[in-house]
């Protein structure tokens, strides 16, 4: 079992909806969650952290945990084609210091 | 304020030479974590530095080394490179969190892309 699973594939939504983007984590005791976006050829760039059980929200991003489940999710309202991308599930497990383990990443598509 | 640098942008290299990536952190930052990304993967983490030392190491091979510096620059080095080596090597900064747990947010620089032929 990997230790942070995301589907790879790529998901496809039409300008204007909800994408959701789901990443699943194996170590119970992990702590701090991140999400990132990479467009194609650029490095990661941080879109939320997320430390608490429940919903974090920032502009059009929501972050959800749910640590009992071992989940954490990504949802983007009113998607653009400027989301396209990436998006990359990272997880700091306790007791690790500031290693970040990462999921192989899902790729958006949103078609206009 | 500047944000996460690296150097060079892009290197190519022959198997069984060696390498030094450069990585300077984002102001106010004094870690710097180093992380191999190959293509179509999530990045790996290779080491992470803190007050000039090595913090925190992931399944990475002795070839792989590095070093920090007293103005909390980095750099990654690359012994008998391998085809295998090929990636984009990615720098983040990040500053430690004293007093409370683990939280460190991590910001990448742009990366270097290596290619070993």
């Amino acid at each position: 079992q990997k230790e942070v699973e995301q589907n790879s594939g790529p998901l496809s939504v039409p300008e204007g909806a909800i994408a959701s983007l789901n990443c699943t984590y194996s170590d119970r005791v992990s702590q701090s969650f991140f999400w990132y976006r990479q467009y194609s050829g650029k490095s990661p760039e941080l879109i939320m952290s997320i430390y608490s059980n429940g919903d974090k929200e920032d502009g059009r991003f929501t972050a959800q945990l749910n640590k009992a489940s071992q989940y954490v999710s990504l949802l983007i309202r009113d998607s653009q084609p400027s989301d396209s991308a990436t998006y990359l599930c990272a997880v700091n497990p306790l007791y690790q210091g500031g290693k970040l383990i990462f999921g192989q990443g899902t790729e958006l598509s949103v078609k206009p | 304020d500047a944000g996460v640098t690296q150097s060079p942008t892009h290197l190519i290299k022959t198997r069984g030479q060696q390498v030094t990536l450069r990585c300077s952190p984002k102001s106010g930052h004094d870690t710097v974590s180093w992380y191999q990304q190959a293509l179509g993967q999530g990045p790996q983490f290779i080491f992470q530095y803190y007050e000039e030392e090595e913090r925190q190491r992931g399944n990475f091979p002795d070839r792989f080394s590095g070093h920090q510096f007293p103005n909390y620059s980095s750099e990654l080095n690359v012994n008998a490179l391998l085809l295998g080596d090929s990636a984009l090597y990615l720098c983040a900064s990040s500053l430690v969190q004293r007093g409370g747990p683990s939280t460190d947010t991590q910001y990448f620089g742009p990366g270097t892309r290596l290619t070993v032929l």
